[in-house]
């Protein structure tokens, strides 16, 4: 699977939109981006996926560049509860592991 | 509907001892995954599942056995525990191929 990069760390003001970009340079034709975000020391959650087009659900937006090589998660109305570590991750449609980086540490300012 | 469960949330063993971590899913999912987040680290794929009877080794097998004698259940076992394998411990399941993975709350092990 294409490895992603994304900033360690970012912060936002609390009713602003928060954009979290990564960097999936390698990505090939039948990987898909997924976004699964870890508050505190709870589980994993997960976001939202997208393959090329853009995606949106309750939670979040996904912008996926044409190239496919960049994509960034859209927060629309960041809260407090928030605050937590976002992981972007590609992973090929049929490859049963996932594998997780370091992720982006988002801070909510009040 | 509980997801994913995890059993126990907490336990400290002393080096040479063994134990069994449990994970419990009810969403009927195929497959399940063990995983191991350290400090300030992303999580690391110990081992994982593609169905009832079925392991695979993910990123760091050495040191664990795992075992998936019912579709419900997948087991994480340390025969002989040693410090480096205190971590904070993941399970979690997902239906076939790009279904989303549901995590449990993990199990934070500590190892003296």
């Amino acid at each position: 699977d294409a490895k992603t990069t994304q900033p360690p760390s970012m912060d936002c003001a609390e009713g602003r939109a928060a954009n979290l970009p990564c960097n999936h340079s390698t990505i090939s034709g039948n990987e898909y981006v997924y976004w699964y975000r870890q508050i505190h020391s709870q589980g994993p959650q997960y976001i939202i996926h997208g393959l090329k087009n853009n995606e949106t659900n309750e939670m979040a937006s996904l912008i996926i560049t044409e190239d496919r090589k960049s994509s960034t998660l859209i927060l629309p109305h960041a809260t407090l509860r928030d605050t937590a570590v976002y992981y972007c991750i590609v992973r090929r449609f049929g490859n049963e592991k996932l594998t997780f980086g370091t992720g982006t540490r988002l801070t909510i300012i009040p | 509907n509980a997801g994913v469960t995890q059993t126990p949330k907490f336990r400290v063993l002393k080096t040479g001892q063994s134990m069994t971590l449990l994970c419990a899913q009810d969403m009927n999912h195929e497959y399940m995954y063990w995983y191991r987040q350290d400090p300030g680290m992303g999580l690391r794929l110990i081992h994982y599942s593609v169905g009832e009877g079925t392991t695979a080794k993910g990123e760091v097998p050495d040191g664990y056995n795992v075992s998936r004698l019912k579709k419900q259940n997948f087991l994480l076992g340390l025969e002989s525990a040693a410090p480096s394998q205190t971590s904070v411990y993941f399970c979690a399941s997902s239906r076939l191929d790009n279904s989303p993975l549901h995590f449990g709350n993990g199990t934070r092990l500590t190892v003296t």
